[in-house]
């Protein structure tokens, strides 16, 4: 099956700095990959994702870059803010395959004011 | 537009007591439905899945069982709780042909 590895587990920048989150999947037939925002105490929430026959997605402040040789996607974000602190997963799926999401193990991003 | 139910909020529960966690889903049709479980300070952990009435998929052999009796209702049960069951229990839905998936607000189950 897929695995998902991201890191790092914890992550501290501060304000106006970018945050850069990395993930590794293991399953070449994965295609669609999104990442999610958990706050504190709620379920996640998906801020951007990206599919395989992309290179690369931006959002405003933020931005999805994939690897599909090197089987890795990263999150990019930029001129973080005190709100950007949460807990984000990475996750990879083979959309036509068993509507099965493999989640990373997330990471903690504190931004510090 | 779609809305997603979890309840309870929060539960505590003696050890060996039943479990029912129950999902619900508003404004869509033939969702897939997942059950997640979120240890403290961890990543989530897929339980269940399901792409229909009665069609239940196991990620992780344990006490837990799902069963969806109804297209857009899930639900979580346990017969006997044990200590490690605690954590915050995540429900999901998705369209049927993939993409976002939307989470519900939780239930955070500590069993003593």
């Amino acid at each position: 099956g897929e695995n998902v590895e991201q890191h790092p587990s914890t992550l501290s920048v501060q304000e106006g700095d970018s945050a850069v989150i990395k993930c590794t999947y293991s399953d070449s037939a994965s295609n669609y990959f999104p990442w999610y925002k958990q706050e504190l105490g709620k379920g996640p929430q998906l801020i951007i994702d990206i599919r395989s026959n992309v290179g690369e997605k931006k959002d405003q402040r933020i931005a999805v870059t994939l690897n599909k040789t090197a089987k890795h996607f990263s999150l990019h974000i930029t001129e973080t803010q005190p709100e950007d602190s949460a807990v984000y997963f990475c996750a990879a799926e083979n959309s036509g395959g068993y509507q099965k999401v493999t989640f990373g193990t997330g990471t903690k991003l504190q931004v510090i004011p | 537009s779609q809305t997603i139910h979890q309840w309870p909020a929060t539960l505590v529960q003696p050890v060996g007591s039943p479990l029912s966690l129950e999902c619900t889903v508003e404004g869509t049709s033939n969702p897939n439905l997942y059950w997640y479980r979120q240890a403290a300070g961890r990543g989530l952990q897929l339980l269940f899945y399901s792409v229909g009435i009665g069609q239940i998929s196991s990620e992780v052999p344990q006490n837990l069982s799902a069963s969806r009796p109804q297209d857009r209702q899930f639900i979580l049960s346990s017969k006997k709780l044990l200590l490690s069951d605690s954590g915050f229990y995540l429900c999901a839905w998705r369209d049927f042909d993939g993409g976002e998936q939307f989470f519900g607000p939780g239930t955070r189950l500590t069993v003593l």
